[in-house]
């Protein structure tokens, strides 16, 4: 069966550190892959997704970027944080190709705070 | 642009009775997929229940159930004998077919079970 692994849990960084959240998925091959962020108390806004190795889309400005070195790999990073860098990240995959029915199945989240 | 509205950001359910979750979309697509994810305190998403837009019969997963209504561009989510451990956030959900981009999320509604 297919896990999806997200780390880590919490982190808690200084502004203008760096960032480096990884996730990893197995049990499948080239799947979609996605890197979401949740406001408190608000919805998901879409950050990156991926189709394949290399093949990385942005959905919106910012200070983030992606990138995905391997198949089952997607890591999202940041040279220097910002405060408004803080929220809910979560990681996720679905089946590959463009078949929209298939459910994306996410990663247990990472609690990031900005200081 | 597909947009998702969730116009009830808090509700609350006797244990044991039925709640429903409204959600309605905008969309020129004729066909497409709804979603249903549930995130409670722990923040993993999971996703609940899905709805194909070109099938007319309703979804149902056990206590689970929806009022798809594609001509008013609805779709409710009904918990029938609700547990506590239905406590979460409920995000409803738009798959554009034909894109890996995928999902569109509402702002979700906080559901609380009473004991």
């Amino acid at each position: 069966s297919q896990t999806i692994h997200q780390w880590p849990a919490t982190l808690v960084q200084p502004v203008g550190s760096p960032l480096s959240l990884e996730c990893t998925v197995e049990g499948t091959s080239n799947p979609n892959l996605y890197w979401y962020r949740q406001a408190a108390g608000r919805g998901l806004q879409l950050l990156f997704y991926s189709i394949g190795i290399d093949q990385i889309s942005s959905e919106v400005p910012q200070n983030l970027s992606a990138s995905r070195p391997q198949d089952r790999q997607f890591i999202l990073s940041s040279k220097k944080l910002l405060l408004s860098d803080s929220g809910f990240y979560l990681c996720a995959w679905s089946a590959p190709g463009q078949v929209s029915n298939q459910p994306q199945h996410f990663g247990d989240g990472t609690r990031l705070s900005i200081l | 642009a597909q947009t998702v509205t969730q116009s009830q950001p808090e509700m609350s359910v006797q244990e044991a009775e039925t709640v429903t979750l409204s959600c309605t979309y905008d969309t020129s697509e004729n066909n497409y997929y709804l979603f249903w994810y549930k995130q409670p305190p722990s923040r993993q998403m999971i996703l609940v229940i899905r709805q194909e837009a070109y099938k007319q019969q309703n979804a149902t997963e056990n206590r689970f159930s929806v009022n798809f209504q594609k001509a008013a561009k609805s779709f409710s989510l009904k918990i029938s004998d609700s547990q506590l451990g239905d406590t979460a956030m409920y995000f409803c959900a738009f798959n554009k077919p034909g894109s890996a981009r995928q999902l569109t999320f509402g702002s979700g509604t906080q559901l609380t079970v009473l004991p």
